[in-house]
């Protein structure tokens, strides 16, 4: 079955721990994105890439990172510097560009910081 | 920056009603519109994606409007039913930007 997979589902950081947040796709898609959204609100964009080796920032990039060295893949890091992460984190990816392109996503990573 | 608001923010109707969800957005470039579904604790699935062509997109009881010159979206669901309750939003064009949804309770 082709889709997006994210993993773990539920994940507990202790502060000042990095965790990685992972995101695999198997749509054979260029563009894959990371968003948060918090209880109540709308999705807000983290990161986002293109194409395999480049990103951009969203509106709430700070204390995140990530990486896209395979086409299938767009894991996130939240780092020590992101002072409020618990959050539900959700992946999507199009098969081009949104603005011409449905988008798809993944299950949700829940994170908490105890 | 896209402003999407979504109204009402939350909807409680009986079985069978018929219903409309509203989407209104400040940014009316010429792309799509998607509309998705998310249930608690759940990724979104996408229901209807409006290209920005169309006037209207239909799948079974939901139908789907986009008015761009007014910055618009309406989403028609016809004899509702209690599987229906779920969280409804919109994606504007460009795609990045979300309202916080509509929570729909059907009642049985």
């Amino acid at each position: 079955d082709g889709g997006i997979t994210q993993s773990p589902k539920y994940l507990f950081r202790k502060e000042g721990q990095n965790v990685t947040l992972s995101c695999e796709q198997n749509l054979n898609h260029d563009a894959m994105y990371w968003y948060r959204q918090d209880p109540g609100q709308g999705l807000r964009l983290i990161y986002y890439s293109q194409i395999v080796n480049d990103f951009q920032k969203g509106d709430i990039a700070e204390g995140y990172s990530v990486s896209r060295e395979k086409k299938e893949s767009f894991p996130l890091t939240v780092t020590s510097a992101q002072k409020n992460p618990t959050a539900f984190y959700l992946c999507a990816s199009s098969i081009g560009p949104l603005e011409l392109n449905e988008q798809f996503f993944g299950p949700g990573t829940r994170l908490t910081v105890l | 920056k896209q402003e999407v608001t979504q109204i009402p923010a939350a909807l409680s109707v009986p079985e069978g009603e018929n219903l409309v969800l509203n989407c209104s957005f400040t940014d009316s470039a010429i792309y799509n519109l998607q509309w998705f579904r998310q249930d608690p604790g759940k990724g979104l699935t996408s229901l209807l994606l409006i290209q920005s062509s169309q006037r209207e997109q239909t799948s079974g009881r939901l139908n789907a409007s986009l008015d761009k010159s007014s910055g618009r979206s309406t989403l028609y669901i016809a004899a509702s039913q209690p599987g229906d309750s779920a969280t409804y939003l919109c994606a504007p064009p460009r795609g990045f930007y979300f309202g916080s949804g509509t929570k729909l309770n059907v009642k049985p």
